[in-house]
Formats: C-alpha cells, sequence, structure tokens
C-alpha cells in the first residue's frame, strides 16, 4: 500500500504567492517530516512534526498534521523563486524490533515563477 | 553544522560489475540507512543498521546488496554485480535516537548517482 501520497503532484505560483501541499498516509506514525530536494540533488531536510502535534512553523514554513485524517499539510508563504524544488513528505514508524522505518510520498514538484 | 557525506558524487559502472558507495555519517550518529531513488520516483528504503547490523531491510535490498562498517566512520553499500535497473540515485542517512528504541530526524546525504552501462 502507498504510504504518503502527495498532492498535487504538480505547483506552479507566481513568487509571493503561498503554497501548499497536502500529504496523506495509511498507517500510524510516530513523526511526520518534510523534505525538499533540488532537481537531481539530494535531501534537504525541513521540519520534523511529531504525532502528538498539530502545527508547527519554522520561518516561512508552516506545517500541520491531523492524525485523525492521516494528512499533513506543509504551507510556504511567500513563496520565492528559490523555493523551486520538489517538496516529499516522510512518515516514520516503530517497527515491532524498535526500529525506526521512514517511507517517503511521490513529492510534489513546485515551481515558483519569477 | 555536521553533515553526511557520500562518495563519489556519480559512479558509471558497467553491467555486470561491483560497486562500492560510500557514506560517512554524522559522527555521534547510531543509526544508518540507505535509500535509493530512480529517476523521477519517489525515495524508496533499502536498508537501516545498527550496532554492526542490519536492522530492517526493504524486498528490494536482496542478495546483490551487502553494507558494511568497515571502521568507526564509513558506512558501505556494495552491489555485487550491478544491473541497469541499479541505475539511481543512492542516499545515504544517519539518525541519533532520541532514547533508546526511539530514532528521531534522518540527516541525508547529498547523494551518489549511480550509472549502469
Amino acid at each position: 500500500s502507498q504510504q504518503g501520497e502527495e498532492d498535487p503532484q504538480a505547483l506552479s505560483i507566481q513568487e509571493g504567492e503561498n503554497a501548499t501541499m497536502n500529504c496523506s498516509y495509511k498507517t500510524s506514525i510516530n513523526n511526520l517530516q518534510w523534505y525538499r530536494q533540488n532537481s537531481g540533488r539530494g535531501l534537504v531536510h525541513l521540519i520534523l512534526i511529531r504525532s502528538n502535534e498539530r502545527e508547527k512553523h519554522s520561518g516561512r514554513l508552516r506545517v500541520t498534521l491531523d492524525t485523525s485524517k492521516k494528512s499533513s499539510s506543509l504551507l510556504i508563504t511567500a513563496s520565492r523563486a528559490a523555493d523551486t524544488a520538489s517538496y516529499f513528505c516522510a512518515t516514520d514508524y516503530l517497527t515491532s524490533g524498535g526500529y525506526q522505518k521512514v517511507t517517503f510520498g511521490t513529492g510534489t514538484k513546485l515551481q515558483v515563477i519569477p | 553544522e555536521p553533515e553526511v557525506t557520500q562518495t563519489p558524487s556519480h559512479q558509471v559502472t558497467q553491467m555486470g560489475q561491483e560497486v562500492i558507495l560510500r557514506c560517512v555519517p554524522i559522527s555521534n550518529h547510531l543509526y544508518f540507512y540507505w535509500y535509493r531513488q530512480i529517476l523521477g520516483q519517489k525515495v524508496e528504503f533499502l536498508v537501516s543498521f545498527y550496532n554492526n547490523e542490519i536492522s530492517e531491510k526493504s524486498e528490494i535490498f536482496d542478495d546483490q546488496f551487502s553494507v558494511e562498517r568497515p571502521d568507526g566512520s564509513n558506512f558501505t553499500l556494495k552491489i555485487r554485480s550491478t544491473k541497469l535497473e541499479d541505475s539511481a540515485m543512492y542516499f545515504c542517512a544517519s539518525s541519533e535516537p532520541t532514547y533508546v528504541t526511539r530514532t528521531d530526524t534522518q540527516y541525508f546525504g547529498p547523494g551518489t548517482r549511480l550509472t549502469v552501462l
């Protein structure tokens, strides 16, 4: 089953606008994290939200988590051209062996037009 | 700020050859991971490693793959006989447990792009 489905798959906005990306997942989680990836580059950790948290802020980023709906959203306010990248949510849970397992979503490709 | 490093950044190899991808995790981290991302697809978990042994592995991580921590700093992924479909970006990650059985943010390296010809 798919764990971590982002929507939209692609988003194109004008610089200065807000960008909202959503992530849904299927199983219970420990934490949910958002990562950013510039084309062909590595993953940059943006923010982690724990299962007992509902909202978290970091600079221009705002993440919400609704465990009852098994969904999260990432809001980037006042977007900049440099925000152009793919954004992935990653859910993690503890396995029966007590180890963390992380599953990535399919990603949202954000384009911010100057 | 400490970071995970990976070498090489790009590896080109012939099908059937062995490759070793290298990672230097963040020094006080205890959990280590490998992921791969086929071009245009999502990041997939391969394996996690703790206390000098594999703790979890995915169905992708078959007998062609192995991991090792040969010394106190390096963490390697070996592909014994590469196939065309092994072409992907391979990411190493490490994390520091917040308490005994719980781990936290995984910090990723910049990745190694493997191209199998």
